[in-house]
């Protein structure tokens, strides 16, 4: 069972450059999102999808974009990093559409450094 | 800004000790959900509690819902090295979920 899958794993950007961050579930997830976790901060959100064609902000959406073409893909995009970008990424689905009341299936993260 | 804070923070004792690590906010939810985290890999639910003064066990992890619904405390009997984690609480408020920034946990054999 794959579950949410994301990669790449590890990425290393210098300053200005741009990449994507790709998230696929295999569960016919409505709702899924995008965190970063930093040191003694918790997680936090950067942008959620309620289903296909939908996306909204979170509570750290400065400096990234996504979209939400399919139900099973939402990619993260860095237009132009920035090393307070540099943190560990984690993509997460959830049967709700809303998301409010159930389980959040997360994947494996991706850590990714800016120089 | 509603915030879930967690303690300890750190905390790192010997297999077969008893710990009690705390959720709390001063804003009530209406449902609160405990997280286990392992190096290198995402967060996975353990347990979603949803009534005032819920108990919900898993084995030897013990969870409660305050009376209020504004904290829960997580408590785990004889500790094991296999408990040694991120331990992460999140609760749902304005159908998102906030998260608290975690207690490490660490079992020494």
């Amino acid at each position: 069972n794959a579950g949410v899958t994301q990669t790449p794993k590890f990425q290393v950007l210098k300053t200005g450059q741009s990449m994507t961050l790709q998230c696929a579930q295999d569960m016919n997830h409505e709702y899924m999102s995008w965190y970063r976790q930093d040191p003694g901060m918790g997680l936090r959100l950067i942008h959620y999808s309620v289903g296909a064609g939908i996306t909204d902000q979170g509570e750290v959406p400065n400096g990234y974009n996504v979209s939400r073409s399919t139900t099973e893909d939402f990619p993260l995009r860095l237009l132009s990093a920035a090393p307070s970008q540099t943190s560990v990424y984690f993509c997460a689905s959830s049967y709700s559409r809303q998301g409010y009341t159930g389980e959040l299936f997360f994947g494996e993260g991706s850590r990714l450094t800016v120089l | 800004t509603q915030l879930l804070e967690q303690s300890p923070q750190f905390l790192s004792i010997q297999e077969g000790e008893n710990l009690t690590v705390y959720c709390n906010s001063s804003s009530v939810f209406s449902s609160l959900q405990w997280y286990r985290q392992e190096p290198g890999e995402g967060p996975v639910l353990l347990v979603t509690v949803v009534t005032g003064g819920e108990v919900k066990k898993l084995k030897r992890l013990t969870f409660q819902f305050g009376d209020a619904r504004k904290d829960s405390s997580l408590h785990i009997t004889a500790a094991q090295p296999g408990d040694t984690g991120l331990y992460l609480c999140a609760a749902y408020s304005n159908y998102q979920l906030i998260w608290g920034a975690g207690t490490k946990l660490i079992i020494k054999p």
